[in-house]
């Protein structure tokens, strides 16, 4: 399967900071899309993004689709303890299926 | 709202055993998917579905099989379970490019 290489693998911060995660690709990706999973559910879509260069937010979070389209970015601000869980990219090529990157698991410190 | 739902949270069975996960989607979705999740690997797919009776082999489809007799209802079927598949399993259930997962199901092999 395709690899999405998702970074960083974890990050421990302070609440009120802001978080960057990254998703990278060697192949061409027509729409990137970002998921957040908190303990013990499944993970539930926050963006979704079709066109290279393409920012969109939802709340504090903004999300955007790179130019290259073989990237993704996905910045929180202001980061409050509920912003726990794990992050995923994903990614999906000409056909009809979606690959996931490895995930980013966020801690927020009161 | 959009659910899909998993039989179990949480099972524990023995070794060799046949298991069934259990998915069922109330949208009339024509796509299913199986994942498993592990640590630091993301979320695998295992197999999906495009339509009834329909099923196509994801990435890690060795020691699984499947089922869609019935457009809402897709299982996973461990026909002998071994310890190596001790993993989060998550179902999913799309239309156009947004998946919706069920809560997921811990399988535990001793």
């Amino acid at each position: 399967g395709q690899q999405l290489n998702q970074s960083p693998q974890s990050m421990f911060i302070q609440e009120g900071e802001d978080v960057s995660m990254n998703c990278t690709s060697s192949s061409i990706f027509n729409t990137w899309l970002w998921y957040k999973q908190d303990p013990g559910e499944g993970p539930v879509l926050l963006i979704a993004l079709y066109k290279a260069g393409e920012l969109t937010s939802n709340g504090r979070l903004t999300a955007q689709f790179g130019i290259t389209r073989k990237d993704s970015f996905l910045n929180i601000s202001a980061s409050i303890p509920s912003d726990v869980g794990i992050y995923f990219c994903a990614g999906q090529l000409a056909g009809n299926q979606f690959y996931f990157g490895t995930g980013t698991s966020l801690t927020v410190i009161p | 709202d959009v659910k899909v739902t998993q039989s179990s949270r949480y099972l524990v069975k023995r070794t060799g055993e046949k298991v069934f996960l259990e998915c069922v989607q109330d949208m009339d979705h024509e796509n299913m998917f199986w994942y498993r999740q592990d640590p630091g690997l993301g979320l695998r797919l295992i197999y999906f579905s495009y339509d009834v009776k329909m099923k196509e082999k994801g990435d890690i489809p060795e020691g699984y099989s499947v089922s869609r007799e019935k457009k809402e209802r897709f299982s996973l079927i461990l026909e002998s379970a071994s310890t190596n598949q001790t993993s989060m399993y998550l179902c999913a259930s799309r239309i156009g490019t947004e998946a919706f997962f069920g809560q997921g199901t811990r399988l535990t092999v001793v």
